[in-house]
Order: structure tokens, then sequence, then C-alpha cells
């Protein structure tokens, strides 16, 4: 089964200070993707990056990188610079290569503090 | 650019009703989702369809049918609501080849309250 991980349920972070939100994925495919989007009070889902399993250097996007450990699992997202407006849910996602489904994890709601 | 468009935003039904989720995009997507939310969760696949007449489930399908007879065009019908379907919907679009990985289209979700 597809599986992604978030263990961080909430954190805080300090304005201008970084934040790295942590995700482990599980997953036997050889070609996935794996995606961050972010969800603001409002309820909208805000894509903000994405890295393909083949992809050898990390992808960024602005203030975002996504720190991938193919070995590990892990596909992290690393925001730098917090803005008081960072504050939201996140949640990390996995593309199955071959299938196009999407599977989601139960989110990690950061707050940044003034 | 309308993008994924959901109708309604919110509803209220009385347990046994049945309704319809109308989801329409115009960027010529192939592959369309509905998720569900519940509070303070992920979201959840139910169904998804690669393109018109092809339709598969998700990992939450019971309670649900879709059907996908254009491009545009993927509804959501949910029969006899059960207080377990109370959730936010999400309706969603890809393109396989995007450069972005496919990356998920979202619609800005139906918040439905089954009483």
């Amino acid at each position: 089964a597809q599986k992604i991980t978030q263990t961080q349920p909430g954190m805080f972070v300090q304005e201008k200070e970084a934040v790295t939100l942590d995700c482990t994925y599980d997953t036997s495919d050889q070609s996935y993707g794996l995606f961050w989007y972010k969800q603001p009070s409002s309820g909208e889902m805000i894509f903000l990056i994405y890295q393909g399993s083949y992809d050898e250097q990390n992808a960024t996007e602005g203030r975002y990188s996504l720190n991938f450990q193919k070995a590990r699992k892990s596909a992290n997202l690393v925001i730098s610079a917090s803005q008081l407006g960072d504050s939201a849910m996140y949640f990390c996602a996995m593309r199955r290569g071959n299938f196009n489904k999407f599977y989601f994890g139960s989110g990690t709601k950061l707050n940044v503090k003034p | 650019n309308a993008g994924v468009t959901q109708t309604p935003k919110f509803r209220i039904l009385k347990i046994g009703q049945s309704m319809t989720l109308q989801c329409t995009q115009d960027m010529n997507h192939n592959y369309m989702y509905w998720y569900r939310q519940d509070p303070g969760m992920g979201l959840k696949l139910i169904y998804y369809s690669v393109g018109a007449g092809i339709t598969d489930k998700g990992e939450v399908p019971n309670g649900y049918n879709v059907s996908r007879s254009t491009t545009e065009d993927f509804p959501l019908r949910l029969e006899l609501a059960a207080p377990s379907q109370t959730s936010v919907y999400f309706c969603a679009s890809s393109l396989q080849g995007d450069p972005r990985g496919g990356e998920l289209f979202f619609g800005e979700g139906s918040r439905l309250t089954v009483l």
C-alpha cells in the first residue's frame, strides 16, 4: 500500500526563521512524484513544489525547497525566511507514476509567530 | 481562467437524501479526481478518472458513485447520505505529462453536512 507520513501535527516558527516540515513515503514504484500543498484557513489547496523520483537535484521554488533523500524515502519541505502568511496546513502528497493517483499525508499545521 | 469549478459550495442534507456534487474543468485535463477531507485530516481519494468513460475507485469509494461522460465534467453522486459523509469535498484535475509532474489543480471545495 502506498503511504505518506507526516509526523508533526503542529509546529511553531519565529518569523524570518527557516522551518523544515517532515514527510516520509512508502512505495515500491520506481517512478513517482512528490508534492507539497499549502492549505490556508480559507480552505483552498495551493501547489508549492514538485520533485520527481528521477530528479537528482532538490527542487526549489522561491522560498520553498524540497530536501529529497531517496534512500531514506523522505521528502521534507524547507521554508526559508518564514512569513506570517505562511501560517497554514501543509500537506505532502505522492503521485504513483503509472496511475496518476495521488495520496496525501495527514498534514502539518504551521504557525508563524511575529 | 476558471480552472476547476465545483458546485454547490455548501449543502446540508438529511440522512437518507441523495445529491450530486458537480465538477467541471476547462483545462482539457485527462485526469479528474474526487477527494474528501474530514476535519483536521488529510485528503482521501474517493474516485478518479483517467478520461471520458473511464473511472476507478480510490481509497474510500463506499456510498459514492461517479461518471465521466465528457472530458470536462466529473460529477460525484451521494446515495442515501449518512452522517459519516459529512466532510469537505474537493474535485481536482491533472494533465499527464505536465512539466510540473502532473500537479493537481483543485476546486474550491464543497462543504457537506449530513444531519
